[in-house]
């Protein structure tokens, strides 16, 4: 079993719905991290966070310590959301463990 | 403020081979760490360096290595490549461990 678990792996949306994208962990994390990754290579940090929920634009990421869990949440999606959703938990500084990734497709 | 700056951007080695990629990070990032992606095994953490000093480590091989300079850029050495070495070596960079990374572009490097 991967200490990162990460569902759905794929995901089809329509332009406008709401998505959630979902990580559980088996370690225990001093943080826990959502990536965005577009075709190309390039990664961006969208979130870092250790507790509870953090809003950005119309993402959402939130965190449940006890359960192990996370969340990722996009509000009103646009096909530009279309990207890979990674899950990587930190336990010790940078020293991060992925998940496989959430391919998140938004069609118009 | 310029980006996290990885070279060269693409890269062919044949096995056998050596290989050093670098990274420069985000003027005022103390924190390194190096990460490789692959079709197969996905991202796996490779090291972190703060302050010129190795802090953590991933299950790879000695045959990958790393350094960090004084000005902060960091570097990566792979020693005799072999094919299963080909992949995109990611770097990512912060103020200080714990906090928010930045990656680069990454190099795709490709062992024939």
């Amino acid at each position: 079993k991967n200490e990162v678990e990460q569902s759905p792996q794929n995901l089809t949306a329509q332009e406008g719905e709401f998505i959630t994208i979902n990580c559980s962990y088996s370690v225990g994390i001093s943080a826990l991290h959502w990536l965005q990754q577009h075709p190309g290579g390039g990664i961006v940090s969208l979130f870092m966070l250790s507790s509870g929920k953090k809003k950005h634009g119309r993402l959402i990421a939130t965190i449940n310590i006890q359960e192990k869990h996370s969340s990722l949440h996009i509000t009103a999606s646009h096909p530009r959301d279309s990207a890979v959703y990674i899950c990587a938990v930190a336990g010790s500084g940078s020293r991060l463990t992925f998940g496989e990734g959430t391919q998140l497709t938004v069609n118009p | 403020k310029a980006g996290v700056t990885q070279t060269p951007r693409y890269l062919i080695k044949t096995r056998g081979q050596q290989v050093t990629l670098s990274c420069s990070p985000i003027s005022g990032h103390r924190s390194v760490s190096w990460y490789q992606q692959t079709p197969g095994q996905g991202l796996q953490f490779l090291f972190e360096y703060f302050s010129e000093t190795q802090r953590n480590k991933g299950n790879f091989p000695g045959r990958f290595s790393g350094r960090q300079f004084s000005n902060s850029r960091s570097e990566m050495n792979v020693s005799t490549l072999e094919l299963g070495d080909s992949a995109l070596y990611l770097c990512a960079s912060s103020r200080d461990s714990e906090e928010k990374l930045f990656f680069g572009s990454g190099t795709q490097l490709s062992v024939l």
